[in-house]
């Protein structure tokens, strides 16, 4: 079974819907990330949590918000979806440790009509 | 403002040959540095890391190289088989902010048998 899995794996949606991606992890890692990825652009940080009680914003946060409803569950909202949110989204997770090496869930496929 | 580039957006390699991609950052404060293998659909996998107290690091057939000078590493895959073709990310971070990693945009690399 997979370590870190990513419900759903595909997702079209219409602008200004609300959705929720949803990411849960048996490997025991303490660290939650979420990225999106676009073409040409890579893979960047939205947001990511320490632990339970620890969430920070990453690099691209507006107009995304999280929830870490426990150790193994880290969920991303997108309150109001518009276009530009049209993306690959990666669930990721790490051990407490600084630099760490993250640990990458399948991927969510979403696109905003 | 793009910290971490990679300049090449594909590579075609035959089979048995070196691979080599190459990777440039900016940022002065990144110290730890990663190497991520992705196929189609899947999320990326970790490959390879090195730290700034090393200048090299090998793991069977897959090297990394870290100028720090020239703010620049590079992965080399001898010799190179058709199941290495995958995109890959290398991805660098700051112990100063703890597990946040900067991503490049991703190297296409082909091996033809």
């Amino acid at each position: 079974d997979a370590d870190v899995t990513q419900t759903p794996r595909n997702r079209i949606t219409k602008t200004g819907k609300r959705i929720m991606l949803e990411c849960s992890q048996t490997k025991g890692h303490d660290r939650m990330y979420w990225y999106r990825q676009d073409p040409g652009l890579g893979l960047r940080l939205i947001y990511y949590s320490f632990d339970v009680k620890d969430i920070n914003k990453g690099e691209i946060s507006d107009g995304y918000s999280v929830s870490r409803q426990a150790q193994a569950k880290f969920s991303l909202s997108l309150e109001s979806a518009i276009p530009n949110q049209t993306a690959l989204y990666f669930c990721a997770t790490s051990r407490a440790d600084i630099q760490e090496t993250q640990y990458f869930g399948p991927g969510t496929r979403l696109l905003v009509l | 403002d793009q910290q971490v580039k990679q300049n090449s957006p594909s590579l075609s390699v035959q089979e048995g040959r070196i691979s080599i991609l190459n990777c440039d950052y900016t940022n002065s404060m990144f110290d730890y540095f990663l190497w991520y293998k992705k196929y189609p659909a899947e999320g990326p996998t970790f490959l390879i890391s090195i730290s700034s107290i090393k200048d090299k690091n090998e793991d069977g057939r897959f090297t990394v190289f870290l100028n720090k000078s020239a703010k620049h590493l590079s992965l080399h895959i001898v010799p190179s088989q058709p199941g290495d073709s995958a995109v890959y990310f290398c991805a660098a971070s700051a112990g100063s902010t703890g597990n946040q990693f900067y991503f490049g945009t991703g190297t296409s690399l082909t091996v033809i048998p």
